[in-house]
Protein backbone atom coordinates (compact mmCIF):
# COMPACT_ATOMS: atom_id res chain seq x y z
CA UNK A 1 0.00 0.00 0.00
CA UNK A 2 0.83 3.16 -0.16
CA UNK A 3 2.42 5.20 2.98
CA UNK A 4 1.88 9.03 3.57
CA UNK A 5 4.74 10.04 6.66
CA UNK A 6 4.27 13.17 8.61
CA UNK A 7 5.19 14.15 12.09
CA UNK A 8 2.15 13.26 14.56
CA UNK A 9 2.66 16.52 16.69
CA UNK A 10 4.67 19.89 16.34
CA UNK A 11 5.39 22.91 18.90
CA UNK A 12 6.00 26.10 17.58
CA UNK A 13 6.09 29.90 18.89
CA UNK A 14 3.50 32.36 17.73
CA UNK A 15 4.91 34.75 15.04
CA UNK A 16 7.48 32.49 14.61
CA UNK A 17 7.30 30.11 11.20
CA UNK A 18 7.36 26.01 11.13
CA UNK A 19 7.42 23.85 8.98
CA UNK A 20 5.86 20.49 7.98
CA UNK A 21 7.26 17.71 6.25
CA UNK A 22 5.42 14.84 4.67
CA UNK A 23 6.84 12.18 2.65
CA UNK A 24 5.02 9.81 0.57
CA UNK A 25 5.45 6.67 -1.97
CA UNK A 26 6.22 8.31 -5.76
CA UNK A 27 4.28 5.28 -7.45
CA UNK A 28 0.82 6.65 -8.99
CA UNK A 29 1.15 10.17 -7.84
CA UNK A 30 -1.45 13.33 -9.50
CA UNK A 31 -0.74 15.48 -6.89
CA UNK A 32 -0.21 16.74 -3.05
CA UNK A 33 -2.47 18.19 -1.07
CA UNK A 34 -2.57 20.24 2.17
CA UNK A 35 -5.68 20.57 4.33
CA UNK A 36 -6.31 22.51 7.92
CA UNK A 37 -8.23 20.76 10.56
CA UNK A 38 -9.69 22.30 13.71
CA UNK A 39 -10.76 20.20 16.51
CA UNK A 40 -14.27 18.75 15.58
CA UNK A 41 -14.54 20.67 12.13
CA UNK A 42 -14.05 19.29 8.99
CA UNK A 43 -10.69 20.14 7.17
CA UNK A 44 -10.53 23.43 4.96
CA UNK A 45 -8.41 23.25 1.45
CA UNK A 46 -5.03 24.81 1.68
CA UNK A 47 -3.06 24.32 -1.24
CA UNK A 48 -2.71 21.73 -3.90
CA UNK A 49 0.77 20.89 -5.45
CA UNK A 50 1.33 18.91 -8.83
CA UNK A 51 4.24 20.54 -10.03
CA UNK A 52 8.00 20.68 -8.22
CA UNK A 53 8.47 24.00 -6.62
CA UNK A 54 7.50 26.18 -4.24
CA UNK A 55 3.68 27.76 -4.18
CA UNK A 56 3.20 30.99 -1.65
CA UNK A 57 -0.55 31.81 -0.87
CA UNK A 58 -0.23 34.62 1.86
CA UNK A 59 1.17 32.92 5.25
CA UNK A 60 1.22 29.96 4.06
CA UNK A 61 3.60 28.29 1.09
CA UNK A 62 3.92 24.09 0.10
CA UNK A 63 6.42 22.94 -1.69
CA UNK A 64 6.58 19.57 -3.55
CA UNK A 65 9.73 17.40 -4.73
CA UNK A 66 8.48 14.68 -7.10
CA UNK A 67 11.48 12.55 -7.65
CA UNK A 68 11.69 12.56 -3.71
CA UNK A 69 8.12 12.02 -2.71
CA UNK A 70 8.36 15.02 -0.13
CA UNK A 71 6.50 17.60 0.54
CA UNK A 72 6.21 20.79 3.28
CA UNK A 73 3.52 22.75 4.53
CA UNK A 74 5.51 26.34 5.63
CA UNK A 75 3.65 28.60 8.08
CA UNK A 76 5.27 31.74 8.71
CA UNK A 77 4.38 34.43 11.28
CA UNK A 78 2.60 32.37 13.29
CA UNK A 79 -0.74 32.75 14.99
CA UNK A 80 -2.60 31.48 17.78
CA UNK A 81 -5.73 30.51 15.37
CA UNK A 82 -3.31 28.29 13.40
CA UNK A 83 -3.25 26.07 16.46
CA UNK A 84 -4.56 22.88 14.47
CA UNK A 85 -4.40 19.54 12.30
CA UNK A 86 -2.13 19.51 9.46
CA UNK A 87 -2.90 16.40 7.13
CA UNK A 88 -1.36 15.86 3.94
CA UNK A 89 -2.99 13.94 1.17
CA UNK A 90 -1.58 11.98 -1.73
CA UNK A 91 -3.70 12.11 -5.12
CA UNK A 92 -3.24 8.25 -6.75
CA UNK A 93 -3.35 7.03 -9.83
CA UNK A 94 -7.11 6.60 -9.68
CA UNK A 95 -7.78 10.07 -8.52
CA UNK A 96 -8.34 9.19 -4.64
CA UNK A 97 -6.85 10.91 -1.84
CA UNK A 98 -4.62 9.16 0.52
CA UNK A 99 -4.57 10.61 3.68
CA UNK A 100 -1.50 10.72 6.03
CA UNK A 101 -2.26 10.54 9.95
CA UNK A 102 -2.21 14.26 10.60
CA UNK A 103 0.07 16.90 12.31
CA UNK A 104 -0.98 18.47 15.46
CA UNK A 105 0.59 22.03 15.56
CA UNK A 106 0.70 23.61 18.95
CA UNK A 107 1.32 27.45 19.22
CA UNK A 108 2.08 28.91 22.29
CA UNK A 109 2.49 32.13 23.09
CA UNK B 1 -17.01 29.93 -4.49
CA UNK B 2 -16.65 26.07 -3.78
CA UNK B 3 -18.88 25.80 -1.00
CA UNK B 4 -20.27 22.41 0.37
CA UNK B 5 -22.97 22.21 3.38
CA UNK B 6 -24.29 19.04 5.20
CA UNK B 7 -27.18 18.84 6.98
CA UNK B 8 -27.93 18.17 9.73
CA UNK B 9 -24.61 19.25 11.43
CA UNK B 10 -25.80 17.14 14.92
CA UNK B 11 -27.91 13.99 15.36
CA UNK B 12 -28.39 11.23 18.29
CA UNK B 13 -30.66 8.62 17.86
CA UNK B 14 -31.63 5.24 19.29
CA UNK B 15 -30.54 1.88 18.17
CA UNK B 16 -31.96 0.50 15.18
CA UNK B 17 -32.68 3.55 13.71
CA UNK B 18 -32.08 4.81 9.84
CA UNK B 19 -30.15 8.08 9.54
CA UNK B 20 -30.21 10.34 6.64
CA UNK B 21 -27.26 12.94 5.70
CA UNK B 22 -27.39 15.21 3.12
CA UNK B 23 -24.67 16.66 1.30
CA UNK B 24 -25.04 19.69 -1.31
CA UNK B 25 -22.52 21.74 -3.30
CA UNK B 26 -23.98 25.06 -3.15
CA UNK B 27 -22.38 27.20 -5.95
CA UNK B 28 -21.12 24.30 -8.45
CA UNK B 29 -22.19 21.02 -9.84
CA UNK B 30 -20.27 18.11 -8.32
CA UNK B 31 -19.71 15.62 -10.37
CA UNK B 32 -18.29 13.49 -7.63
CA UNK B 33 -18.70 13.30 -4.12
CA UNK B 34 -17.11 11.23 -1.50
CA UNK B 35 -17.78 10.21 1.69
CA UNK B 36 -15.26 10.22 4.66
CA UNK B 37 -15.66 8.66 8.65
CA UNK B 38 -13.32 10.00 11.22
CA UNK B 39 -12.98 8.51 14.64
CA UNK B 40 -11.69 11.25 17.40
CA UNK B 41 -8.14 11.43 16.80
CA UNK B 42 -7.70 9.62 14.06
CA UNK B 43 -7.11 10.72 9.88
CA UNK B 44 -10.61 10.43 7.34
CA UNK B 45 -11.26 7.07 6.13
CA UNK B 46 -12.91 7.05 2.58
CA UNK B 47 -16.34 5.10 3.15
CA UNK B 48 -17.65 5.75 -1.12
CA UNK B 49 -17.19 7.58 -4.24
CA UNK B 50 -20.09 8.29 -6.29
CA UNK B 51 -20.47 9.70 -9.31
CA UNK B 52 -24.47 11.72 -10.44
CA UNK B 53 -26.58 8.97 -11.35
CA UNK B 54 -24.71 5.76 -11.17
CA UNK B 55 -23.63 3.39 -8.38
CA UNK B 56 -21.02 4.21 -5.56
CA UNK B 57 -18.08 2.87 -5.56
CA UNK B 58 -17.25 1.39 -1.55
CA UNK B 59 -13.92 1.37 -0.20
CA UNK B 60 -13.27 -2.29 1.16
CA UNK B 61 -14.89 -2.97 4.40
CA UNK B 62 -17.97 -0.52 3.88
CA UNK B 63 -20.87 -2.62 4.06
CA UNK B 64 -22.85 -0.72 0.69
CA UNK B 65 -26.47 -2.35 2.66
CA UNK B 66 -25.77 -0.50 5.98
CA UNK B 67 -24.29 2.88 4.08
CA UNK B 68 -26.66 3.57 1.72
CA UNK B 69 -25.10 6.48 -0.84
CA UNK B 70 -27.64 8.04 -3.75
CA UNK B 71 -26.47 10.80 -6.02
CA UNK B 72 -29.44 11.64 -7.70
CA UNK B 73 -28.37 15.19 -8.75
CA UNK B 74 -25.14 17.03 -9.57
CA UNK B 75 -25.56 19.15 -6.44
CA UNK B 76 -26.86 16.23 -3.48
CA UNK B 77 -25.57 13.26 -2.47
CA UNK B 78 -26.97 11.25 0.33
CA UNK B 79 -25.99 8.74 2.54
CA UNK B 80 -28.23 7.17 4.83
CA UNK B 81 -26.71 4.75 7.60
CA UNK B 82 -29.68 2.14 8.12
CA UNK B 83 -30.26 -0.08 11.16
CA UNK B 84 -27.12 2.17 13.42
CA UNK B 85 -25.61 1.05 16.28
CA UNK B 86 -23.33 2.41 18.85
CA UNK B 87 -20.27 1.71 16.66
CA UNK B 88 -21.40 3.72 13.75
CA UNK B 89 -21.04 6.73 16.27
CA UNK B 90 -18.52 8.88 14.02
CA UNK B 91 -17.95 12.25 12.18
CA UNK B 92 -19.21 11.53 9.21
CA UNK B 93 -17.95 14.31 6.31
CA UNK B 94 -18.81 15.05 2.59
CA UNK B 95 -16.91 15.94 -0.01
CA UNK B 96 -17.07 17.33 -3.40
CA UNK B 97 -15.62 18.08 -6.34
CA UNK B 98 -16.11 20.55 -8.80
CA UNK B 99 -16.52 19.25 -12.51
CA UNK B 100 -16.96 22.41 -14.23
CA UNK B 101 -13.06 23.43 -12.93
CA UNK B 102 -10.03 21.61 -14.35
CA UNK B 103 -8.88 20.77 -10.87
CA UNK B 104 -9.11 17.55 -8.58
CA UNK B 105 -9.17 19.57 -5.07
CA UNK B 106 -11.93 18.20 -2.81
CA UNK B 107 -14.22 20.64 -0.77
CA UNK B 108 -15.51 19.43 2.19
CA UNK B 109 -19.34 19.68 4.12
CA UNK B 110 -18.82 20.71 7.87
CA UNK B 111 -19.48 17.19 8.39
CA UNK B 112 -22.35 15.50 10.58
CA UNK B 113 -21.55 14.65 14.37
CA UNK B 114 -23.47 10.76 14.75
CA UNK B 115 -24.04 9.83 18.23
CA UNK B 116 -25.82 5.94 18.19
CA UNK B 117 -27.33 5.01 21.59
Amino acid sequence: GQNIDQPTEMTATEGAIVQINCTYQTSGFNGLFWYQQHAGEAPTFLSYNVLDGLEEKGRFSSFLSRSKGYSYLLLKELQMKDSASYLCAQMDSNYQLIWGAGTKLIIKP
Amino acid sequence: GAVVSQHPSRVICKSGTSVKIECRSLDFQATTMFWYRQFPKQSLMLMATSNEGSKATYEQGVEKDKFLINHASLTLSTLTVTSAHPEDSSFYICSARDGSRDSETQYFGPGTRLLVL
